[in-house]
């Protein structure tokens, strides 16, 4: 089993709706879990981080996390065509990423 | 803020030479920072932790004499890959960690230096 997992995609959604994105991961310690948008061709941009079980929330993006079952996730909510990357998951665990989920907004 | 800068973005070099990238944090200080390899459609693969006056930390199947890293103060990283071959063609990418302690894992990452070998 990997120690991140993700559905590599593509994930296509239609401009405006909301985009779901999951992650589950191997390691009960893990603490600290992240997600990155990564366009073609350049480096990761931290778009959230989150510790705590529950839902965190920055502007359209909602992380949503669950110790429990290992799963954490990332909503993308009135998708613009600009939102079109590839997300990728991480845990601090030996800061190990997932493959990333190519996301499609469609205009 | 925390802008992370490498340099160069572009490489290409011929098989059996040296080359060197850097990686600075422009407006913070690092003590710890991290360098990826990224291969095409693949994800982020750690190579190492670079701790500032410290020997890196290399992870399991990583040449540490062949990619040599340097982490001389808190604001700059180097990677030399050394006597590169064609199959070290790759997008490396570095990452800070704001402050003095490894104990945040909110890295921000360098804009990536592709590397070319021919």
């Amino acid at each position: 089993q990997k120690e991140v997992e993700q559905n590599s995609g593509p994930l296509s959604v239609p401009e405006g709706a909301i985009a779901s994105l999951n992650c589950t991961y191997s390691d009960r310690g893990s603490q600290s879990f992240f997600w990155y948008r990564q366009y073609s061709g350049k480096s990761p941009e931290l778009i959230m981080f989150i510790y705590s079980n529950g839902d965190k929330e920055d502007g359209r993006f909602t992380a949503q996390l669950n110790k429990a079952s290992q799963y954490v996730s990332l909503l993308i909510r009135d998708s613009q065509p600009s939102d079109s990357a590839t997300y990728l998951c991480a845990v601090n665990q030996k800061v190990t990423f997932g493959i990333g989920t190519k996301l499609q907004v469609i205009p | 803020g925390a802008v992370v800068s490498q340099h160069p973005s572009r490489v290409i070099c011929k098989s059996g030479t040296s080359v060197k990238i850097e990686c600075r944090s422009l407006d913070f200080q690092a003590t710890t920072m991290f360098w990826y390899r990224q291969f095409p459609k693949q994800s982020l693969m750690l190579m190492a932790t670079s701790n500032e006056g410290s020997k890196a930390t290399y992870e399991q199947g990583v040449e540490k004499d062949k990619f040599l890293i340097n982490h001389a103060s808190l604001t700059l990283s180097t990677l030399t890959v050394t006597s590169a071959h064609p199959e070290d063609s790759s997008f490396y990418i570095c990452s800070a960690v704001p402050g003095t302690s490894a104990s945040s894992y909110e890295q921000y990452f360098g804009p990536g230096t592709r590397l070319t070998v021919t």
